[in-house]
């Protein structure tokens, strides 16, 4: 069985710092992994993943994770924050290449953005 | 193509009564997910469909929960004799089958609250 870990269930930075989000992972198999983001009221939306290939994937609102197999980790990184990243962000992992299982969820970490 | 969607957005029941939930995917998607998301907590997958087919139950939280997808397109997520244990948002997404491609996208969600 797969399992996520999100250390910190909130994150506070300044406008213009470094994002890091944390994320580990426990998997049999080589897995998938994910970063979504949630707002207010609205549904998950994918940031990035990876699948297979190069290791560093870049992904929407200048967001980017690195998969390191040896550390088992998928952080989120972003250099500079931006007053709208205020958000529930989600790691997650799935066995499967074609979509033929659930996705495996962390706690999630909140992301607050200081002025 | 207007994303997922969800009917109602929030429900409001008593205890003991049976709720129906409809998720509407994606016209193209072939593969449907249903997932529970408890406050603080990230989306726990309960079930998937590939077109009608159910492919995955047994993470259905009870026997009380139950889902269709009888023509593979719109679903329904039924639950019976609800406990104040469900109140929760439940979450569809779809995804369209094909190997590499496990991206899921999800709809804005269903809030129940027993009372």
């Amino acid at each position: 069985a797969q399992s996520v870990t999100q250390l910190g269930s909130h994150v506070s930075v300044s406008e213009g710092a470094l994002v890091l989000l944390r994320c580990n992972y426990s998997s049999s198999v080589p897995p998938y992994l994910f970063w979504y983001v949630q707002y207010p009221n609205q549904g998950l939306q994918l940031l990035l993943k990876y699948t297979t290939g190069a290791t560093l994937v870049k992904g929407i609102n200048g967001f980017e994770a690195e998969f390191k197999k040896s550390e088992t980790s998928f952080h989120l990184t972003k250099p500079s924050a931006h007053m709208s990243d205020a958000a529930e962000y989600f790691c997650a992992v799935s066995l499967s290449g074609g979509g033929a299982d659930g996705l495996t969820f962390g706690k999630g970490t909140h992301l607050i953005i200081q002025p | 193509d207007t994303g997922v969607s969800q009917d109602p957005r929030h429900k409001i029941t008593k205890r003991g009564q049976n709720v129906t939930f409809r998720c509407d995917p994606i016209s193209e998607h072939n593969r449907l997910y249903w997932y529970r998301q408890t406050l603080g907590q990230g989306p726990e997958f309960l079930t998937y469909f590939q077109n009608e087919a159910q492919l995955e139950k047994s993470r259905l939280l009870s026997d009380r929960f139950s889902a269709e997808r009888p023509k593979g397109s719109f679903s329904t997520l039924e639950i019976q004799r609800t406990e104040q244990g469900d109140s929760a948002m439940y979450l569809c997404a779809s995804s369209l089958a094909l190997w590499g491609n496990n991206e899921q996208f999800f709809g804005p969600g269903t809030r129940l609250t027993v009372l």
